[in-house]
């Protein structure tokens, strides 16, 4: 099976701060991968899809980028309301791996 | 839009099963993945595994193969996760999650039901 590995598992920054969350495939699957935002005690939320596709609703301050094994999340510039556990997955067969997640603080 | 509602919480033994349902509402069923997906307290997103109801065949994660069982039923647009031999590691928050827009297994999953803690204790 295709492991998806996130870096790093945690980071602080401050408000405004330009953030970047990495996420690597063991094997390549092309665009096929999602981000997602977990806030506490919430359900997880669909931000980016087919690596770079920003789903409907989501601040432009979010974007993605990559191809292949190699993935970027990043958010422009941190605001409060970022704070949450950002999670990789992978889709391209049937088998859906998530990555181990990152959480985002505010310093 | 679709829309998922997952059954109540459970509270059971170690070494017994549990199963949990996921009823969607809306326009899309049947020809969308289903999936499976839990998260321990404190832990990560683990993928479980998936269904289409209409071909009815599951695919699941390597870890759990041989201990959960995901069934769907058309006429009630009801997905099921059965998870058997329970041990305390077990105890965790189960999603059910798919795609609205995207037909077949792999894709992103923009549609999630509220969740289902299962706690298990002796």
């Amino acid at each position: 099976d295709i492991q998806m590995t996130q870096s790093p598992s945690s980071l602080s920054a401050s408000v405004g701060d330009r953030v970047t969350i990495t996420c690597r495939a063991s094997r390549g699957i092309s665009n096929s991968l999602a981000w997602y935002q977990q806030k506490p005690g919430k359900v997880p939320k669909l931000l980016i899809y087919g690596a770079s596709t920003l789903q409907s609703g989501v601040p432009s301050r979010f974007s993605g980028s990559g191809s292949g094994t190699d993935f970027t999340l990043t958010i422009s510039s941190l605001q409060p309301e970022d704070v949450a556990i950002y999670y990789c997955q992978k889709y391209n067969s049937a088998v859906l791996t998530f990555g181990g997640g990152t959480k985002v603080e505010i310093k | 839009q679709v829309q998922l509602v997952q059954s109540g919480a459970e509270v059971k033994k170690p070494g017994s099963s549990v199963k949990v349902s996921c009823k969607a509402s809306g326009d899309t069923f049947s020809s969308h993945a289903m999936n499976w997906v839990r998260q321990a307290p404190g832990q990560g997103l683990e993928w479980m595994g998936g269904i289409i109801p209409i071909f009815g065949a599951a695919d699941y994660a390597q870890k759990f193969q041989g201990r959960v069982t995901i069934t769907a039923d058309e006429s009630t647009r009801t997905v099921y996760m059965d998870l058997s031999s329970l041990r305390s590691e077990d105890t965790a928050v189960y999603y059910c999650a798919a795609s609205s827009t995207v037909v077949g297994p792999a894709a992103p999953l923009d549609v999630w039901g509220q969740g289902t803690t299962v706690t298990v204790s002796s």
